[in-house]
């Protein structure tokens, strides 16, 4: 168990239709990072954030947003859902650098979110 | 999006046998991590590499940081049938200002038993 939490852990929803994925980091981590992993692919980083504020943006599309609360935990929404949109969606976060815990460079994972979109 | 080369895609091997994977780049890394994974799950941190040449092991597993440092690999020893998984690999491209990775295309391990 890496400490990061992700629900829903599945999904089913319709074409044209809104989602919101919910992600907590590890306690005391302060950057969140999402990513789309389709069916047999790699891990597509979307955006990061840090102690809610944008940090990095990746192949995000302008129907994603996300956005990270102050008690630091991070939604992933996801509009005008496409078929093509079905997919793994995982958040990880990582330690703060100078704070005991781990390296910052070092990116846990949570479970995943399994998107259908029929 | 942007992905390291992996190699192999996949390998089946017999139990108790040694496995080899690769990651190249045509950029420079500051940062190298591997991870594992297994199906519906997420990724699991296997090795994090964050110098040129710098070798790690954990457990049965060793990885080293390439010298070019364009790319990294990984070694399992010994392989046990809860080897099997996805392995991949992910880079942090130097200067890039950030902590983001880039992540490989996967290595699909089978153990045979």
């Amino acid at each position: 168990d890496s400490g990061v939490t992700q629900t829903p852990k599945h999904l089913i929803t319709a074409t044209g239709q809104r989602v919101t994925l919910r992600c907590s980091p590890r306690s005391g981590d302060l950057s969140v990072y999402w990513y789309q992993q389709s069916l047999d692919q790699g891990l597509q980083f979307l955006i990061q954030y840090y102690n809610g504020e944008e940090r990095a943006k990746g192949n995000i599309l302008e129907r994603f947003s996300a956005q990270q609360f102050p008690d630091l935990h991070s939604e992933l929404n996801l509009s005008s859902l496409e078929l093509g949109d079905s997919a793994l969606y995982f958040c990880a976060s990582t330690p703060s650098a100078g704070l005991a815990g781990g390296s910052p460079y070092e990116q846990y994972f949570g479970p995943g979110t399994r998107l259908t979109v029929t | 999006g942007q992905q390291l080369n992996q190699s192999p895609q996949s390998m089946f091997i017999q139990e108790g046998e040694d496995v080899s994977m690769n990651c190249t780049s045509s950029s420079i890394f500051n940062t190298w991590l591997w991870y594992k994974q297994d199906p519906g799950e997420g990724p699991v941190l296997l090795i994090a590499l964050y110098k040129a040449g710098e070798l790690t092991s954990n457990g049965r597993l060793t990885a080293q940081f390439g010298i070019t440092r364009k790319d990294s690999f990984l070694n399992i020893s010994a392989s046990i049938p809860s080897d099997v998984g996805i392995y991949f690999c992910a880079g942090q491209p130097i200067f890039s200002g950030t902590y983001k990775y880039i992540f490989g295309t996967g290595t699909r391990l089978k153990v045979l038993a």
